[in-house]
């Protein structure tokens, strides 16, 4: 079991740019999740899906935010544009159940300049 | 709607010491409680998790929690911490047969001083 895999480790792109970050969730799992944590504001869920359906999105900050899940197998997150703001690191987690937990990946570092 | 306090954004505490990390939930229905370890650079690990049962629930390096339903408390402990124990470490809750959506705390910051 490879665990859940995030790409790119890391990404610095420069303001106004599209950023696109990549999630495979652990195979078998149906939810996955999409995380930020800053400093300031910790912990902060963006959206999650089920079945690859979304059915919370009432955390993506705006519209420059979206989120797919085109397979059970894969996910992107995507900022169009991006801003110096959204700086973070962006976490992917996958559960295959409620009692289970998440299983996080180790998370895609995004810097805007 | 649910909540997660933690009281203490960071807690100082010497090696071999004992250590407490508080952790307080607001739910008007029954909940699931986990706490979860971050290291540095990494993402967060399951930590232990309480769903029902004994009220004292056990990890594999040592930590224990107590469910503590009266006082709306999962607190998180170790009789004596090691410098690896340094990491963040986020209590969070989930509302039984609901989705599987958790919510987590702000976390704490565990230092380990030598």
């Amino acid at each position: 079991d490879a665990g859940v895999i995030q790409s790119p480790r890391h990404e610095v792109t420069e303001m106004g740019q599209e950023v696109t970050l990549r999630c495979k969730p652990i195979s078998g799992h149906n939810s996955l999740f999409w995380y930020r944590q800053t400093m300031m504001r910790g912990l902060e869920l963006l959206i999650y899906f089920n079945n690859n359906v979304p059915i919370d999105d009432s955390g993506m900050p705006e519209d420059r935010f979206s989120a797919k899940m085109p397979n059970a197998s894969f996910s992107t997150l995507k900022i169009q544009p991006s801003e110096p703001r959204d700086s973070a690191v962006y976490f992917c987690a996958s559960s295959r159940g409620q009692v289970y937990g998440y299983t996080f990946g180790s998370g895609t570092r995004l810097t805007v300049v | 709607a649910q909540s997660v306090t933690q009281l203490d954004s960071q807690v100082p505490v010497f090696e071999e010491a004992p250590v407490e990390l508080r952790c307080n939930y607001s739910s008007s229905v029954s909940v699931y409680l986990f706490w979860y370890v971050q290291y540095p650079n990494q993402g967060l690990q399951l930590l232990l998790k309480y769903l029902s049962g004994s009220t004292l629930v056990e990890s594999i390096n040592g930590f224990e929690a107590e469910f503590n339903k009266s006082q709306t408390s999962f607190h998180l402990r170790k009789p004596s911490v090691h410098i690896s124990d340094t990491a963040e470490y986020f209590c969070a809750v989930s509302v039984r047969g609901r989705d599987d959506k958790i919510i987590f705390g702000k976390g704490t910051r565990l230092h380990i001083l030598p």
